[in-house]
């Protein structure tokens, strides 16, 4: 069955350190991977996707991605935490063969504290 | 920036009105999409179409109905509003690749 792993439901980083939110995923084929970031009371935005390529992918906001298809995962990664990336963040996941249906992760609150 | 637009933001009704969550995309998209979210919560894909009059039911089971009549507006209906409908939808669209959000609609229901 295909589905998304965010194990830690909370990280909590200090300012300028570098940050990492974790995602592990099982999907039958080649993934498509994604992640989202929501503020406080607001819709999701879109940060970055996998597709194919290059398996460091930058995104919004100074984050980024690596894709390792050996261990299933697409960690979320930042050099330096501001205390505005606060956020809920989701990791999802769609193979080629879905019917263009994302499975969500849990989502993992991220805690940047001065 | 995504042009998604949802309304109302926030809505606080009694027991047994029917409501209209309305979603609007103007990005020409295809698929669109309804998620419901408890605060700070993960999503459940509640309704979803692929084009006009094209609907599916997601994942979770929903009282609500939606329909399809125009490829921009994607409206969810409660026919009668119960407390346990209390939560956050979120409306989306999305042509081949990323999914683009509203804001949200946050539903509280006496």
């Amino acid at each position: 069955a295909q589905s998304v792993a965010q194990p830690e439901d909370q990280v909590n980083v200090a300012e300028g350190n570098p940050l990492t939110v974790k995602c592990t995923y099982s999907v039958s084929g080649n993934p498509y991977l994604f992640w989202y970031v929501q503020y406080p009371n607001r819709g999701l935005q879109f940060l970055l996707k996998y597709i194919t390529g290059d398996n460091l992918v930058k995104g919004s906001y100074g984050f980024e991605a690596e894709f390792n298809k050996s261990q299933t995962s697409f960690h979320l990664k930042k050099p330096s935490a501001l205390v505005s990336d606060s956020a809920l963040y989701f990791c999802a996941v769609r193979d080629h063969h879905s019917n263009y249906q994302l499975i969500w992760g849990a989502g993992t609150k991220l805690i940047i504290k001065p | 920036e995504a042009d998604i637009y949802q309304t109302p933001r926030y809505l606080v009704i009694g027991t047994g009105k029917k409501i209209t969550l309305e979603c609007s995309q103007t990005m020409g998209h295809d698929k669109m999409y309804w998620y419901q979210q408890d605060p700070g919560m993960e999503l459940h894909l509640i309704h979803y179409s692929y084009g006009v009059n094209s609907t599916e039911k997601g994942d979770l089971s929903s009282e609500s109905t939606v329909s399809r009549i125009r490829t921009e507006h994607f409206p969810l209906t409660l026919e009668s509003a119960r407390p346990s409908h209390t939560s956050q939808y979120l409306c989306a669209s999305s042509e081949s690749g990323e999914l683009f959000f509203g804001e949200g609609s946050r539903l509280t229901v006496l």
